[in-house]
């Protein structure tokens, strides 16, 4: 079965670049959640998206912004990066119930992770 | 979302059933009990989920007490390859919120 896609799954930027994270998420699936990891803690919730809509707002920095796309992938644009945005970062993927079997559930892409140097 | 309480963490002999337990006094009545896992750097994995009935599936079981304010995710036969941070999850089914990760209980199967 299809799994939420993320791209790249490693990236190296230096202080005060900018980086862009993508996530395509299951097929069907309207929904795309991004959570940032650092080392040694659990996963943060940063921002959701739903039909293309931002659905619900977390810990995401001034610094950070996020968009969904038509066809239903998104991307975390990460400017002036700093080294502690060093971090795995997870997109997640759902639906709303009536459309199918397991759309209750988030499924979880593998992660970009991101090295601040 | 309603608040829960995992232990830290758990140690499991190979081939034993592994019960993860999960307090969430404050659950409303129209949310759900997930969990989840994350074996090392992995992204988190979908194991179950119930509302208030007690639940099975390939991977695991779920045991919801009567009240709700408690769960109990069991893995029937442990292998090493369980090993992973378990996270138990109360959210409103279907909906576009968050899932708000907790510390989770690191749980460790022993050869």
């Amino acid at each position: 079965a299809a799994g939420v896609i993320q791209s790249p799954r490693h990236l190296i930027k230096e202080k005060r670049e900018t980086a862009t994270l993508k996530c395509y998420p299951i097929p069907r699936h309207d929904t795309v959640y991004w959570y940032q990891q650092g080392p040694g803690q659990d996963p943060q919730f940063l921002i959701s998206f739903y039909e293309k809509m931002q659905s619900d707002k977390g810990s995401i920095p001034d610094r950070f912004s996020a968009q969904q796309f038509s066809d239903y992938h998104s991307e975390l644009n990460m400017s002036s990066l700093e080294l502690g945005d060093s971090a795995l970062y997870f997109c997640a993927s759902s639906c709303i119930p009536g459309q199918g079997l397991g759309c209750t559930e988030a499924f979880f892409g593998q992660g970009t992770r991101l090295t601040v140097v | 979302d309603a608040k829960t309480t995992q232990p830290p963490s758990m140690d499991c002999a190979e081939g034993r059933a592994a019960n993860l337990p999960c307090n969430h006094s404050t659950i409303s009545g129209n949310e759900y009990v997930y969990w989840y896992r994350q074996i090392h750097s992995q992204g988190p994995q979908y194991i179950i989920h119930g509302l208030k009935n007690n639940e099975t599936n390939e991977m695991a079981s779920l045991i919801i007490t009567e009240d709700r304010k408690s769960s109990t995710l069991i893995l029937p036969h442990a292998t090493l390859r369980d090993t992973a941070v378990y996270y138990c999850i109360v959210r409103v089914r279907g909906s576009a919120r968050q899932l708000t990760f907790g510390s989770g209980t690191q749980l460790t199967v022993l050869p």
